[in-house]
């Protein structure tokens, strides 16, 4: 397994479109995380799923953005009606259960969202 | 209030001296655990260390350290012997495993971060 993959690694798109991004987590992982990082600053806590069950989500979480993780592998993030403060890069992580997801968290090499 | 601080927002150092980042950080979980990460230019976050709170002693991986301080919250990471390579920016987080204060009790919260800078 080469680690958590992410596609695609760069989307431009008009404000307004919709948007998916999908992560591939590391495949003996059930936990999945996602993160937004804007220019100039470290990344911010999106939301969380241990295997299909989306257990925690950020206030930044607005109601445009969904994400789902159907078979508890892939997730997917949405974002509905895109704006211009949308652009970022989205960066996916995983870890395994147990006693190592407590120090354990990769990530994948994150999707660049600009919206013109 | 900020939780994690990260003071050095660039850092110039030569090659081959040894770099030792800010990190303090905020919080009254008595269970945490501090990461560092190097993102370089293409990216991608990379994990270097971790440091339990609970930990009794420093924790090192190969040329990297962290010298843990827990009375006075802070958790510098030291590279040893700096490389061309090690030119990244470099992060610290914070996760607290009993409190759901923040982003979420199992999200990391991140710093600012350093842009490290090594010359030859």
């Amino acid at each position: 397994d080469t680690g958590v993959s992410q596609d695609p690694r760069h989307k431009i798109t008009k404000r307004g479109q919709n948007v998916t991004f999908r992560c591939d987590p590391i495949s003996e992982h059930n936990r999945l995380y996602w993160y937004r990082q804007t220019l100039g600053q470290g990344p911010e806590f999106l939301t969380y799923f241990q295997n299909e069950a989306q257990l925690e989500k950020s206030r930044l979480l607005s109601d445009r953005f969904s994400a789902e993780r159907p078979k508890g592998s892939f997730s997917t993030l949405e974002i509905q009606r895109t704006e211009q403060g949308d652009s970022a890069m989205y960066l996916c992580a995983s870890s395994p259960s147990g006693i190592a997801a407590y120090n354990e968290q990769f990530f994948g090499p994150g999707t660049r969202l600009t919206v013109l | 209030a900020q939780k994690i601080t990260q003071t050095q927002p660039g850092m110039f150092v030569q090659e081959k001296e040894a770099v030792t980042l800010d990190c303090t950080y905020d919080t009254s979980d008595p269970s945490y655990g501090l990461f560092w990460y190097k993102q370089p230019s293409s990216g991608e976050m990379i994990f270097l260390i971790y440091q339990g709170s609970y930990d009794q002693q420093n924790a090192t991986e190969g040329r990297y350290s962290l010298n843990f301080q827990k009375a006075r919250k802070s958790a510098n990471l030291v590279i040893s012997a700096s490389q061309l390579g090690d030119s990244a920016m470099y992060f610290c987080a914070m996760r607290e495993y009993q409190g759901r204060s923040g982003g979420g009790a199992d999200g990391l919260t991140f710093g600012k971060g350093t842009h490290l800078i090594i010359q030859p």
